[in-house]
C-alpha cells in the first residue's frame, strides 16, 4: 500500500495566517491526491482534488500544489471556520490510502 | 441533493456480528461504484472495502478480509457491509461513500453510523 505522510501533526495558527500542510506519498502518484477537511463530529468534506482543483463551493482561500510524492495544501487566510483537522488521500493505487491528519489549533 | 444514510451500528461482543446499512439518493446509484470508509475514536480514515456498481468485484483491506462482506441492492438504491467475527479494533464510525475504486475522490459522505466492540 502506498504511505501518506502529513506534516506537521498539528499547527497553531491565528486567524489571518497562512497555513501550509504538506503530505508526501511513500512512491510516485502523479496527481491523483485529494485534500479533506474534518470537524469534530462531522464526515469529511472534500476541499481539492486532483492536487489543485477546488472542489464546487469550497473557498478560494484554499489551493493545492504538487505532483509525484510532494504536495501542498494551502489556506490563504485562516478564517475561523478553518480550524479543524485536514486529511490527504490519493487516489493512484489501490487500496486508497489516507494520511494521518493535520491538526490546525487556534494560536 | 446526494444523502446517504447509514445505520446499524451499535454495541457488539467481541467475535459477533454486526450488519450496516446505508440507503442512497440524489445520484445514480446503480452506476455508481461504492466505498465503506472507518474512522476509530480519535483517529485517522482508512478504507475498508468497495464494490463495483454491478456487485462483481469487490475489495477489503487485509484485515477485514475474510471477516466482512459488502453487497448492495441497486433495486433498493441501498449498500451493505455485513461484518462478523468483530474485533475491539473494528470499532469506528463507518462511513459510505460514492466513488470511483481508482483515480477518484470522495466527494460525499453520510453521517456516519458508530460500531463498538466490547465486553
Amino acid at each position: 500500500d502506498i504511505q501518506m505522510t502529513q506534516s506537521p501533526s498539528s499547527l497553531s495558527a491565528s486567524v489571518g495566517d497562512r497555513v501550509t500542510i504538506t503530505c508526501r506519498a511513500s512512491q510516485s502518484i502523479s496527481s491523483y491526491l485529494n485534500w479533506y477537511q474534518q470537524k469534530p463530529g462531522k464526515a469529511p468534506k472534500l476541499l481539492i482534488y486532483a492536487a489543485s482543483s477546488l472542489q464546487s463551493g469550497v473557498p478560494s482561500r484554499f489551493s493545492g500544489s504538487g505532483s509525484g510524492t510532494g504536495f501542498t495544501l494551502t489556506i490563504s487566510s485562516l478564517q475561523p471556520e478553518d480550524f479543524a483537522t485536514y486529511y490527504c488521500q490519493q487516489s493512484y493505487n489501490t487500496p486508497p490510502t489516507f494520511g494521518q491528519g493535520t491538526k490546525v489549533e487556534i494560536k | 441533493q446526494v444523502q446517504l444514510v447509514e445505520s446499524g451500528g451499535g454495541v457488539v461482543q467481541p467475535g459477533g456480528s454486526l450488519r450496516l446499512s446505508c440507503a442512497a439518493s440524489g445520484f445514480t446509484f446503480i452506476t455508481s461504484g461504492m466505498h465503506w470508509v472507518r474512522q476509530a475514536p480519535g483517529k485517522g480514515l482508512e478504507w475498508v472495502s468497495f464494490i463495483r456498481y454491478d456487485g462483481i468485484s469487490k475489495y477489503y483491506r487485509d484485515s477485514v478480509e475474510g471477516r466482512f462482506t459488502i453487497s448492495r441492492d441497486n433495486s433498493k438504491n441501498t449498500l451493505y457491509l455485513q461484518m462478523n467475527s468483530l474485533r475491539a479494533e473494528d470499532t469506528a464510525v463507518y462511513y459510505c461513500v460514492p466513488g470511483d475504486f481508482w483515480g477518484g475522490y470522495f466527494a460525499y459522505w453520510g453521517q456516519g453510523t458508530l460500531v463498538t466492540v466490547s465486553s
